[in-house]
């Protein structure tokens, strides 16, 4: 079992909808970061949190350290948002990454 | 572009032989990180470094190896190529400061194909 699970694994979603992407951890951490990686390859941080919520243009990123689950959520989803969305936790000194979610939005 | 660069792109080799691939971080980031990004295991941290000094091991082979040089650049060398280490290397810097984390900007990374 990964320590950092994600879900969906897979999503497609029409334009404009509203997404969301869940992300739990099974031990406390230091931080918790939300990437997105591109067809090309490039990952892009998107978030680095702790505590509360994050918000960036069209993306919120919130996190429950008493309930180890944190979201990202994408409002008035775009073609272009469609990528792979990787969460990973900072813990002791390291760092563990989801699978990730890959995100299809269709125009 | 992150300001993070790294070379080469990509990386055609034979098994048994050894490369290095290299870092640089952007302007002022103290901590460089390695990580490994395969078709079965997705991505994972190899290590990083911060102002030259090994600051956290993840899953790294002991054929592979890193260092950071005084201009903070970095290198990762992996030796005694095996099919299975065809994958997409990224390093990523940060502004870290000892105890604390901060955001990380990654480079393009370096695709190696052992054949």
């Amino acid at each position: 079992k990964n320590e950092v699970e994600q879900s969906p694994q897979n999503l497609t979603a029409q334009e404009g909808e509203f997404i969301t992407i869940n992300c739990s951890y099974s031990v406390g951490i230091s931080a918790l970061h939300w990437l997105q990686q591109h067809p090309g390859g490039g990952i892009v941080s998107l978030f680095m949190l702790s505590s509360g919520k994050k918000k960036h243009g069209r993306l919120i990123a919130t996190i429950n350290i008493q309930e180890k689950h944190s979201s990202l959520h994408i409002t008035a989803s775009h073609p272009r948002d469609s990528a792979v969305y990787i969460c990973a936790q900072n813990r002791d000194d390291k760092i563990i990454f989801g699978k990730g979610t890959r995100l299809h939005i269709l125009p | 572009d992150s300001g993070v660069t790294q070379t080469p792109k990509h990386l055609i080799t034979a098994t048994g032989q050894r490369v290095t691939l290299r870092c640089s971080p952007r302007s002022g980031d103290l901590s460089v990180y390695w990580y490994q990004q395969s078709l079965d295991q997705g991505l994972q941290f190899l290590i990083q470094y911060y102002n030259g000094e090994e600051r956290a091991k993840g899953n790294i082979l002991e054929r592979f190896s890193a260092q950071q040089f005084p201009d903070l650049h970095s290198e990762l060398n992996l030796s005694s190529l095996e099919l299975g280490d065809s994958a997409l290397y990224f390093c990523a810097s940060s502004v870290d400061r000892r105890g604390a984390y901060n955001e990380q900007f990654f480079g393009p990374g370096t695709r190696l194909t052992v054949l």
